[in-house]
């Protein structure tokens, strides 16, 4: 089982407010990525970080903004939320094994997500 | 243009049969596939991962295999359980970023019925 987590697991809110998803990992990664999912599509990286104070978009535009001042948490924050930002949002963190040389072959692991609904 | 088609899109069928999920994919210059288990509502779990010179790799019911010449995948799950319901995502790496940039597929949704 992976040691990675995100609150909330649900969030319902209106137009406008500004909302931040937690996410965190004990397991020492320095990568972590976050992830847009609409049902029945593919994952879209929206931000990934190598490190602290390394923060990149992703592939996908988003308006989302995120930070990583310590290694185990990565959090992703929407100033102004609209009905556009509903989705699914996955964490994950990717690592070599403890004690072991970061490889291509690294595993993401990936947190239990959060549904995001904006009304 | 890199991209990972799944088929079927969905599948149902019966507990204790087998079944095969396909992947095709074009991304270029490839590092490895992994096969990703997604239950509902949660992230996904990694099942495997083969890298170019590997053709077969199990993790229990779950058989994976690559054709790195015809750039295909399968995953194979034998004697199938109530609890193999949910989607398989078929995940690339491509060789070319120290990201490790991965391409993912929209996963085919199983659905297993007793």
């Amino acid at each position: 089982e992976a040691d990675i987590y995100q609150t909330p697991r649900y969030l319902v809110i209106g137009t406008g407010k500004k909302i931040t998803l937690e996410c965190s990992q004990t397991m020492g990664h320095d990568k972590m990525y976050w992830y847009q999912q609409d049902p029945g599509m593919e994952l879209h990286l929206i931000h990934y970080s190598y490190g602290v104070n390394s923060t990149e978009k992703g592939d996908l535009s988003s308006e989302s903004t995120v930070s990583r001042i310590r290694t185990e948490h990565f959090p992703l924050t929407l100033e102004s939320a609209r009905p556009s930002h509903t989705s699914q949002y996955l964490c994950a963190s990717s690592g070599p094994p403890f004690g072991g040389n970061t490889t291509s072959t690294d595993t993401q692991y990936f947190g239990p997500g959060t549904r995001l609904t904006v009304l | 243009k890199n991209q990972v088609e799944q088929s079927p899109q969905s599948l149902i069928i019966l507990e204790g049969k087998n079944c095969t999920l396909q992947c095709n994919y074009t991304v270029s210059p490839f590092s490895n596939l992994r096969w990703y288990k997604q239950d509902t509502g949660r992230g996904p779990v990694s099942l495997t991962i083969m890298t170019f010179s590997e053709n077969t790799k199990s993790n229990g019911r779950y058989t994976a295999t690559l054709d790195a010449d015809t750039k295909q995948s399968s995953l194979h799950i034998t004697a199938s359980q109530l609890s193999d319901s949910a989607s398989y995502i078929c995940v690339v790496s491509d060789r070319g970023s120290t990201l490790g940039r991965l391409y993912f597929g929209r996963g085919t949704q199983l659905t297993v019925w007793p």
